[in-house]
């Protein structure tokens, strides 16, 4: 069975600095997809940055950048130059096609930016 | 861009009663999924539909739960029978079906069983 964990439940950051949150994940696949979720306050889920198993270099979009180290299973998410608007829970998330192409959500962190 | 749309954006039910929670996926979109999460707690599949019919489907969704596309662009859940711990929000996901791009999520319907 594929599964995420998220081992920060709860986590802040002050205004502009920099903040990384963890996520391992459990799979016997070799070819899959990790991927992060943003959930704010109105609850809808966004695509933050997604990672091709395959690919070896990290993804990174403007202030979102990945550190994936597949040997550890490990999948953790950069946010630099933190703003107001990144107050959100963050979902690691992990997809593969021999599970359907279905996710598998880890349970979560919730992450808040200080002004 | 592209959205997924799901109404009502909030429904609130009596127990017993059944629900209809609809969507209209992205037009090119093969794949549909609903997914639910219970308030505080994680994201979970409930199932997947592709060609018409069921792909797969999780433990959850056990004879309560029923989905349809009545038409090309609906895409319904429907609950049978609704009980107090189906009080979640549900979201409607599609996908073109390549793994490299994911899915696009609904923005969610907030099902309050009473």
């Amino acid at each position: 069975a594929q599964t995420v964990t998220q081992s920060q439940p709860e986590m802040s950051v002050q205004e502009a600095e920099t903040v990384t949150l963890s996520c391992t994940y459990d799979t016997s696949e070799s070819n899959y997809y990790l991927f992060w979720y943003k959930q704010p306050p109105s609850r809808q889920m966004i695509l933050v940055i997604r990672q091709e198993a395959y690919k070896q270099q990290n993804a990174t979009e403007n202030r979102f950048s990945v550190n994936f180290q597949k040997a550890a299973k490990s999948f953790s998410l950069k946010i630099s130059d933190s703003q107001l608007g990144d107050t959100a829970m963050y979902f690691c998330a992990f997809m593969t096609y021999n599970y359907g192409q279905n996710f598998v959500f880890g349970p979560g962190t919730r992450l808040s930016v200080l002004p | 861009e592209p959205e997924v749309t799901q109404t009502p954006s909030h429904q609130v039910t009596q127990m017993g009663q059944e629900v209809i929670l609809r969507c209209v996926p992205i037009s090119n979109h093969l794949y549909f999924y609903w997914y639910r999460q219970i308030l505080g707690q994680k994201v979970e599949f409930l199932v997947s539909f592709y060609n018409n019919e069921i792909s797969e489907k999780s433990e959850i969704f056990d004879d309560q739960f029923s989905v349809e596309r009545p038409d090309g662009s609906n895409f319904t859940l429907k609950i049978r029978s609704t009980k107090l711990e189906d009080s979640a929000m549900y979201f409607c996901a599609s996908s073109e079906g390549s793994l490299e791009y994911g899915y696009t999520f609904g923005s969610g319907t907030r099902l309050t069983v009473v």
